[in-house]
């Protein structure tokens, strides 16, 4: 089992609708989950980072985290063109800085 | 203000060539990285250094060698390329390394393609 799994997609979701992005890991990966965000040819840019059980919400942006299920996701809210990205979930080892990315989701938000 | 820079945004060379990217961050980190993202986007990370050691360092072949001036800096040597090196090579920085919830930051990324 991949450390860290995304559905590849793509993803497609209308323009104002609510895109959710799934993510599950193994054990050797479980203490804290990060998701970026990549424009086609552009770096990667933090937009949510969770560490415990629950939901975190910023914005039009709420990230969930289910450390029984080993899963984390990302929902997005009133979705915008502007969404339209690959999404990479993240997560790190105890005490390490070692992020382990999962594979991706291409998402495009469709006017 | 560029926080991650990374030179040069394009490499193109042919086999067997020796080639290095420079990364250099002006947030004050303690922490850089190199990561490998392969034409799937599959992104991995190769190597870290925490002011100036180095911490992290996954199977990667000894034609690459990092190496880190100080701890603003961080350059990506590789030797005899290959046409599988053919990747987008992006630099990150980190407060700390300790703290695994530090966010990394990315640099712009250097394409290389080897033909």
């Amino acid at each position: 089992q991949k450390e860290v799994e995304q559905n590849s997609g793509p993803l497609s979701v209308p323009e104002g609708a609510i895109a959710s992005l799934n993510c599950t890991y193994s054990d050797r990966v479980s203490q804290s989950f990060f998701w970026y965000r990549q424009y086609s040819g552009k770096s990667p840019e933090l937009i949510m980072s969770i560490y415990s059980n629950g939901d975190k919400e910023d914005g039009r942006f709420t990230a969930q985290l289910n450390k029984a299920s080993q899963y984390v996701s990302l929902l997005i809210r009133d979705s915008q063109p502007s969404d339209s990205a690959t999404y990479l979930c993240a997560a790190t080892r105890e005490g390490a800085q070692k992020l382990v990315f999962g594979q991706g989701t291409r998402l495009t938000i469709n006017p | 203000d560029t926080a991650v820079s990374q030179t040069p945004k394009y490499l193109v060379t042919q086999m067997g060539n020796d080639k290095s990217i420079k990364c250099e961050q002006n947030l004050g980190h303690d922490t850089m990285y190199w990561y490998k993202q392969d034409s799937k986007k599959f992104l991995k990370i190769m190597f870290s250094y925490n002011n100036k050691e180095l911490i992290i360092n996954e199977t990667v072949p000894n034609r690459f060698s990092p190496k880190s001036p100080d701890k603003a800096h961080l350059n990506l040597h590789i030797n005899s390329l290959e046409l599988g090196d053919s990747a987008v090579y992006f630099c990150a920085s980190s407060q700390a390394y300790t703290n695994g919830r530090d966010t990394q930051y990315f640099g712009p990324g250097t394409r290389l393609t080897v033909l």
